[in-house]
């Protein structure tokens, strides 16, 4: 079973609006981590938000805010006013376990975003 | 170093040839991370060393995939025998410690292609 759904391949935005990309996850551990990655056309993973999940509030960062609905075991990542460079592939990953275990990371299959002028 | 580093960023090879893919991780960093990104596709845990610790070799796909980590710094992914299903980006990260709250720090990696 995938731990990590992602049901959005694609999703286009007009510029300054803002969007929302779909996570959902499936874990028994009652700590995990949830994380955003995004990776533009260049390759480089760059770490957007970290959400885990004994935190009683949404994380936010910057224009990056993830929307964490446990009971539903869903984490969606809210960027608002777009911008051109937001263009890339967006992937959502999963940590089970807490905080200060290694471990590796399961990430889903990951939501190309497109920005439009 | 700044960042971290992988070499080479583009590899092509014969089929039935071993391969060497290099990680320099930030320093300091005690965890590494190896990944595996076919075209269009997620990322696939490969394995993951922790300083001293034996590496989990979990995700490893077959015997002719190894990797080691020198001094606790730089690692090598060595693959034995390619062959074209082994095409695809790897990808390796670290973080500074066993605690992943701020995620890991990748490489821009090696494409690999096998002909």
């Amino acid at each position: 079973a995938q731990k990590i759904t992602q049901t959005q391949p694609g999703m286009f935005v007009q510029e300054k609006e803002a969007v929302t990309l779909d996570c959902t996850y499936d874990t028994s551990d009652p700590s995990y981590g949830l994380f955003w990655y995004k990776q533009p056309s260049s390759g480089e993973m760059i770490f957007l938000i970290y959400q885990g999940s004994y935190d009683q509030q949404n994380a936010t960062e910057g224009r990056y805010s993830l929307n964490f609905q446990k009971a539903r075991k869903s984490a969606n990542l809210v960027i608002s006013a777009s911008q051109l460079g937001d263009s890339a592939m967006y992937f959502c990953a999963m940590r089970e376990g807490p905080d200060n275990y290694g471990q590796n990371f399961v990430f889903g299959p990951g939501t190309r975003l497109s920005v439009l002028p | 170093g700044a960042g971290v580093s992988q070499s080479p960023s583009n590899k092509v090879t014969e089929k039935g040839k071993d391969v060497e893919l290099r990680c320099d991780p930030i320093s300091g960093h005690t965890a590494l991370y190896w990944y595996r990104q076919s075209l269009g596709q997620g990322l696939e845990f490969l394995i993951y060393f922790q300083g001293n610790s034996a590496p989990d070799k979990s995700g490893l796909p077959s015997d002719r995939f190894s990797a080691e980590r020198t001094g606790g710094s730089v690692s090598t992914l060595t693959i034995q025998r390619t062959q074209q299903e082994d095409s695809a980006v790897y990808l390796c990260a670290s973080s500074q410690d066993r605690s992943n709250r701020y995620g890991y720090t990748f490489g821009s990696g090696t494409r690999l292609t096998v002909v």
